[in-house]
């Protein structure tokens, strides 16, 4: 079954404590891998679009990395306003649909 | 206004009541989504529409019902919803249907009673 899986369910960091989030996946034929950010009473922001493995993407303090398994969204020296559920979604070759995972709730605490 | 624009913000309807849910699009695309998004789920996709044609249909309740008049806009027509219905429903639309950039609109957030 294809399916996406973000891990941890929320993190809380301190300021300026660097981490990453997790978005494992099991798609037959992946086309891209995406993350979106979402702020409390908004709808899901864009960020970044990977589409093979190796494959890296940079905004400010976010990047977005790409394996044949997983991605991964390193956050680097964090501030309070990187609060925010990330999620991240998958593209079938077969499927315009897109496959999401449930989230991961970051909180940053000054 | 600019984006995807979604109302209303807020709804609180009882079971047997009727409404209706409109999102707007200012950004010159052709395919528009309704999604429902529980708390701590995947996003689930309702309704696709490309060139105002429906092209999808996840398994969902007739009970929702879909109208897209022009590629600009899209309304969700709701009547004799469940409180398991409570949900932010999303609209989003992209530049084509396979295109990977999906934009949203801010929600409804719908509370059946």
């Amino acid at each position: 079954e294809d399916q996406v899986t973000q891990s941890p369910e929320a993190l809380r960091l301190q300021e300026g404590e660097s981490s990453s989030l997790n978005c494992s996946y099991t798609v037959s034929g992946l086309r891209g891998l995406f993350w979106y950010r979402q702020d409390p009473g908004k709808g899901p922001e864009f960020l970044f679009t990977l589409y093979s493995a190796g494959e890296e993407k940079e905004k400010e303090r976010l990047k977005a990395t790409l394996t044949k398994k997983e991605s991964f969204l390193h956050i680097t020296a964090p501030k309070p306003e990187d609060s925010a559920t990330y999620l991240c979604a998958a593209r079938m070759d077969s499927n315009y649909q897109l496959i999401w995972g449930a989230g991961t709730k970051l909180i940053i605490k000054p | 206004e600019t984006g995807v624009t979604q109302t209303p913000r807020h709804l609180v309807m009882g079971m047997t009541n009727k409404k209706s849910l409109k999102c707007e699009q200012h950004l010159g695309h052709n395919a528009m989504y309704w999604y429902k998004q529980s708390a701590k789920k995947p996003l689930e996709l309702m309704f696709v529409y490309s060139l105002e044609e429906r092209v999808e249909n996840n398994s969902v309740p007739s009970r929702f019902s879909p109208e897209c008049p022009n590629s600009s806009h899209l309304f969700l027509h709701l009547h004799t919803l469940q409180p398991e219905d409570s949900a932010l429903y999303l609209c989003a639309s992209s530049q084509g249907i396979g295109s990977y950039e999906q934009y949203f609109g801010p929600g409804t957030r719908l509370t059946v009673t």
